[in-house]
């Protein structure tokens, strides 16, 4: 079956550092999204994207977080001067067309220290 | 605005026992519901959706639009199914899908 991959799987970074979590979605899905889970709390939307753009994002996607998939295959997600709140567990997802199941990747685990 | 809720952290049955997840939802328009499960480091995994009707793994879940609630059973519970298991409701906006999951469910099956 296929399936969505993530990495890293865990990454520790400092604050204040730049962090790329890279998503190779489903081939042939159009639609991606980043979810986020902080430790003891429900998973939560983050962004939504189709067509080389953001489609939707929750308030969590402040501006310090982007999305790009700058080669057609990998999505990623950049949070560009992460603080001690970002660590989570991101989770990755795409979907192949409206009213398809959503699949998620296994996500990555993120520490900020 | 849509939301989930689960109001049990943590869910302990013997196996063989039966097992209900509770989920309840509010939402304005028709909903569409699913139950997630995360086996222990694993992905989340889609386990079933209301549309259509199916049994997973023993599993079932009936859409009661009254009560506003989407509760996952089973009637005999095995230890393979201790897992977190996530209540999600699904928005289309526009062509892409939003979910809103719940808080998630621990159970616990034991020996």
């Amino acid at each position: 079956e296929p399936e969505v991959t993530q990495t890293p799987s865990h990454q520790v970074t400092q604050m204040g550092q730049e962090v790329i979590l890279r998503c190779v979605p489903i081939s042939n899905h159009l639609y991606f999204y980043w979810y986020r889970q902080i430790l003891g709390q429900k998973v939560e939307f983050l962004v939504s994207f189709y067509n080389n753009e953001i489609s939707e994002k929750s308030e969590i996607f402040d501006d310090q977080f982007s999305v790009e998939r700058p080669d057609g295959s990998n999505f990623t997600l950049k949070i560009r001067s992460t603080k001690l709140e970002d660590s989570a567990m991101y989770f990755c997802a795409s979907e192949g067309s409206s009213g398809n199941t959503i699949y998620f990747g296994e996500g990555s685990w993120l520490t900020v220290v | 605005a849509q939301r989930v809720t689960q109001p049990e952290k943590l869910l302990s049955v013997f196996k063989g026992a039966p097992v209900e997840l509770k989920c309840n939802y509010s939402y304005s328009g028709s909903p569409e519901l699913f139950w997630y499960v995360q086996y222990s480091r694993q992905r989340l995994q889609l386990l079933l959706r209301h549309i259509s009707r199916e049994s997973i793994k023993g599993f079932t879940a009936d859409l009661n639009k009254g009560e506003t609630s989407f509760h996952l059973k089973k009637p005999f519970a095995q230890e393979e199914d201790s897992a977190m298991y996530y209540c999600a409701l699904l928005k289309n906006s526009g062509g892409y899908q939003k979910v809103t999951f719940g808080t998630g469910t621990k159970l616990q099956v034991i020996p």
